[in-house]
């Protein structure tokens, strides 16, 4: 399996501000995700982030107010721009392992609470 | 409709009872069946993994897939109260542009709670 790192595990916002929330895996991955979890909700894909090309986003996630790097093969940044009291929230990142193996791996999750 | 239904519970079982959970599924592209298993506050941890019909089994958990009924089980055999979380069904296949194996689609998950 990959480890995977994410900073901050939690953080109290204000509204209007940005967080940035970085993710770090433990061995090079080609394919990286980021899921939104809502309070009592299952998960909500809202990008892909591939090294190298710009990020994929979901139906209803934009760029402007989501905005994801990915520099290599092991991290990758997810921001929460202008956030209002609606993006209260557990932000996880996922790796898809490649190399044939089709298991997806996810981190422990940033828990957000904007205020 | 949602592409994935999983029977949200909540569900309360006795220590050492058998525990079934189940989703059904619309979307014919999906190809990989994930169970995961999410602690409260914690990230979803991969217990089970299956690409083809059949049933896989891992120490007390087996996994079920029925290709033909879109519809995913998982058993939990001699239950214990460290078994008590919510369990996530997701699941991945092929789209316009490729397989993605991480592009997951979840149902609502289910609460269980393993009293002693």
């Amino acid at each position: 399996s990959a480890v995977i790192s994410q900073k901050p595990s939690r953080d109290i916002c204000q509204r209007g501000t940005s967080l940035t929330i970085q993710c770090q895996v433990d061995s090079q991955v080609t394919m990286m995700f980021w899921y939104r979890q809502q309070p009592g909700q299952s998960l909500t894909l809202i990008a892909t982030a591939n090294q190298g090309s710009e990020a994929t986003y979901e139906s209803g996630f934009v760029i402007d107010k989501f905005p994801i790097s990915r520099p290599n093969l092991t991290f990758s940044t997810l921001t929460v721009s202008n956030m209002s009291p609606e993006d209260s929230s557990i932000y996880l990142c996922s790796v898809e392992v490649g190399g044939g193996r089709t298991e997806a791996f996810f981190g422990q999750g940033t828990r957000l609470t904007v205020v | 409709q949602k592409e994935v239904e999983q029977d949200p519970g909540p569900l309360s079982v006795p220590e050492g009872a058998i525990v079934s959970l189940n989703c059904t599924y619309s979307n014919s592209a999906f190809q990989y069946f994930m169970w995961y298993r999410q602690y409260s506050r914690k990230g979803p941890e991969l217990l089970m993994y299956t690409y083809s019909s059949g049933n896989k089994e891992d120490g007390r958990f087996t996994a079920q897939v029925d290709k033909s009924s879109k519809y995913i089980s998982l058993f939990i055999r001699d239950s214990q109260p460290s078994d008590s979380a919510t369990y996530l069904c997701a699941m991945s296949g092929s789209s316009a542009g490729g397989t993605s194996y991480g592009k997951l689609t979840f149902g609502q998950g289910t609460i269980l709670t393993v009293h002693p």
